[in-house]
């Protein structure tokens, strides 16, 4: 089954404890990105990546971190979690360029709270 | 910069009732527009996609259309059922660096 899956689905920890949260996706796509949605501010990008090793920043990347070191992973790192990166933040993956099929696939979410 | 208004912002009709959702995007350099729902504290469920080169996508119950030229697009959904009570949300792919850019929702409740 082609899907975009993400782990953990929910995590609570506390300021200042490094956390990564993993991406993987099954289709060969060659984009991959990192939202954040917050309540009344929509999705917002937080970084992309075009190929594996090419990673560049959204409109909300500090405080994060990517990495591309295989086609079908893009984890997600916090090295220093902060309260105000409470939110659900999914990861999304899709072909490149003008095709037929590219659709963006979403994976199913992770909560996170920083206490 | 794009940006993707959905008005208005939270919408409930009775079943049975046909229904528009609107979106409207401020930069007309686009590769596509996906409407997706949304259930409650749950993930994204891509529903339509629209190339910057088609009007409009039909699935079952659902028409999407687009006009790129005036910076629009609308998802019909017939005969609306209780199961279609979601938030709806619309997103514009951007040419250049593929971000899909969202508006912030339209939250249905279809009431039996």
């Amino acid at each position: 089954e082609a899907q975009v899956t993400q782990n953990p689905r929910y995590l609570i920890t506390v300021t200042g404890k490094k956390l990564t949260v993993t991406c993987s996706q099954n289709m060969n796509h060659e984009y991959m990105s990192w939202y954040r949605q917050d309540p009344g501010l929509g999705l917002r990008q937080i970084y992309y990546s075009m190929n594996v090793e090419v990673t560049d920043k959204g409109d909300v990347p500090e405080g994060y971190k990517v990495s591309r070191k295989e086609k079908r992973n893009f984890p997600l790192i916090l090295e220093s979690p902060s309260p105000n990166q409470t939110s659900l933040y999914f990861c999304a993956s899709s072909f490149r360029g003008v095709a037929l099929d590219n659709e963006q696939f979403f994976g199913p979410g992770t909560r996170l709270t920083v206490l | 910069k794009q940006e993707v208004t959905q008005i208005p912002a939270a919408l409930s009709v009775p079943e049975g009732e046909n229904l528009v959702l609107n979106c409207s995007f401020t930069d007309s350099a686009i590769y596509n527009l996906q409407w997706f729902r949304q259930d409650p504290g749950k993930g994204l469920t891509s529903l339509l996609l629209i190339q910057s080169s088609q009007r409009e996508q039909t699935s079952g119950r659902l028409n999407a259309s687009l006009d790129k030229s005036s910076g629009r697009s609308t998802l019909y959904i017939a005969a609306s059922q209780p199961g279609d009570s979601a938030t709806y949300l619309c997103a514009v792919k951007g040419i250049g660096n593929e971000k899909l850019t969202f508006g912030t929702g339209t939250r249905l409740t279809i009431i039996p």
